[in-house]
């Protein structure tokens, strides 16, 4: 099966600080990714989609400079929440879409991480 | 605009049959995802329909009718462990997933 990692899976920072969260595809190479953010009780939200050697698209609404992505590779993204603070408090969720022939394609998710700011 | 419509919650008791509805109205359709996500965890994929009709997976099987805009979870010999939310997503034109809101299932003994 498509297996995606998130680490970590919970963290518990200050205001202020950055934060950096890492989703990985283990057995299997994704070109592209996707980030979440989901409000308790509330359905996934797009944030952004990460695509490898190429900077993300960011939905409206979503601060480019505030959530900082980076596709290196074929099989890792990564997160950085810059200065954070406490509405940023959330459960971010990476996807990692596996190629299995034009629109069949899957997206498989992370385990999630969640993000409290005090 | 696009729109995923599918029940806020639903109620069933252990060992009997749910079906969750799901329409859309979406620019273009490129196949209809369903998954599955319990509290606290990311969603897990259970169900991907692009042509008309019904897949079956066990005790879940998917319906599709893509001229009514439709779509249905079927969920057979309900366990404890089923209960979860249900999220509706439909892949469109850019092929970007459109999610609907989720039918939080609730499964009484």
């Amino acid at each position: 099966g498509a297996v995606v990692s998130q680490h970590p899976s919970w963290v518990i920072c200050k205001s202020g600080t950055s934060v950096k969260i890492e989703c990985r595809s283990l057995d299997f190479q994704a070109t592209t990714m996707f980030w979440y953010r989901q409000f308790p009780k509330q359905s996934l939200m797009l944030m952004a989609t990460s695509n490898e050697g190429s900077k993300a698209t960011y939905e409206q609404g979503v601060e480019k400079d505030k959530f900082l992505i980076n596709h290196a590779s074929l099989t890792l993204s990564t997160l950085t929440v810059t200065s954070a603070h406490p509405e940023d408090s959330s459960f971010y969720i990476c996807s990692a879409r596996r190629v299995e022939g034009g629109a069949s394609d899957t997206q498989y998710f992370g385990p999630g991480t969640r993000l409290t700011v005090l | 605009g696009q729109n995923i419509d599918q029940p806020t919650e639903m109620t069933a008791t252990e060992g009997a049959i749910v079906q969750i509805n799901c329409t859309y109205q979406t620019s273009g359709f490129n196949g209809l995802f369903w998954y599955q996500q319990h509290a606290g965890e990311a969603p897990t994929f259970l169900s991907y329909n692009v042509l008309d009709g019904l897949e079956e997976k066990g005790r879940f099987s998917s319906f599709l009718s893509r001229s009514k805009g439709y779509s249905y979870l079927l969920l057979k010999e309900l366990q404890m462990k089923d209960s979860a939310s249900y999220l509706c997503a439909v892949k469109d034109s850019n092929y970007q997933l459109i999610w609907g809101a989720g039918t939080k299932l609730i499964i009484k003994p």
